[in-house]
């Protein structure tokens, strides 16, 4: 079964940082392009990072583009998410999202498999 | 303020269909048949239903189907069923990996 576990989520301050991981299980990393999308509360869904199955290709929304940066160890079957210069706006679900097939591309991309969400928070 | 536009709300009556439109232009929807629909029920996760216009993922009821015509994109639910309530948003491509979605429609079933 697949499976998805995001962490780090907390409470900070503007201007601070923060380091997001995803644990898959159930499914080899390495074989799938991963994504990180975000929801604001009340809000709709907004996807802010991609990143290939090799880590060869990477994408921001901009948004993030700058301040935050996506990585992976398909060894220890991990994605993270590296967040600085942290705003307000940044407030959010943050979900680690596998794509529905494998290492996608040229639109062939679906959010096929959804972590449960971990919950960032930027408040002064 | 999203690329895709959708309406805010939709309803039916169980046993009904109700269709919600997926809005965008030549540069997203209606210049690939890359269109997504995801369902979100309230404190989870969404869950992907449809793929590349019309396709279901393995597991996902034959009542949801998708269809496209230029620029718009919709979603039909057939035979509503009240566990159909919840959240939902399209996406399409967009020249890039990272796609767009709709602001998202809430469907009640009344």
């Amino acid at each position: 079964e697949v499976q998805l576990v995001e962490s780090g989520g907390a409470s900070v301050q503007p201007g601070g940082s923060l380091r997001l991981s995803c644990a898959a299980s159930g499914f080899a990393l390495s074989g799938y392009s991963m994504n990180w999308v975000r929801q604001a509360p009340g809000k709709g869904l907004e996807s802010i990072s991609y990143i290939s199955s090799s880590s060869y290709t990477t994408y921001y929304a901009d948004s993030v583009k700058g301040r935050f940066t996506i990585s992976r160890d398909n060894a220890k079957n991990s994605l993270f998410l590296q967040m600085n210069s942290l705003r307000d706006e940044d407030t959010a679900v943050y979900y680690c999202v596998r794509d529905l097939r494998g290492d996608c591309g040229g639109g062939s991309c679906y959010l096929g498999f959804w972590g449960q969400g971990t919950l960032v928070t930027v408040s002064s | 303020q999203s690329a895709l536009t959708q309406p805010p709300s939709a309803s039916g009556s169980p046993g009904q269909s109700v269709t919600i439109s997926c809005t965008g232009t030549s540069s997203d929807v209606g210049g690939y048949n890359y269109v997504s629909w995801y369902q979100q029920h309230p404190g989870k996760a969404p869950k992907l239903i449809i793929y590349d216009v019309t396709k279901r993922p393995s597991g996902v009821p034959d009542r949801f189907s998708g269809s496209k015509s230029g620029n718009t994109a919709s979603l039909t639910v057939s035979g509503l069923q009240a566990e159909d309530e919840a959240d939902y948003y399209c996406g399409s491509y967009a020249g890039s990996n990272l796609g767009v979605f709709g602001g998202g429609t809430k469907l009640t079933v009344l």
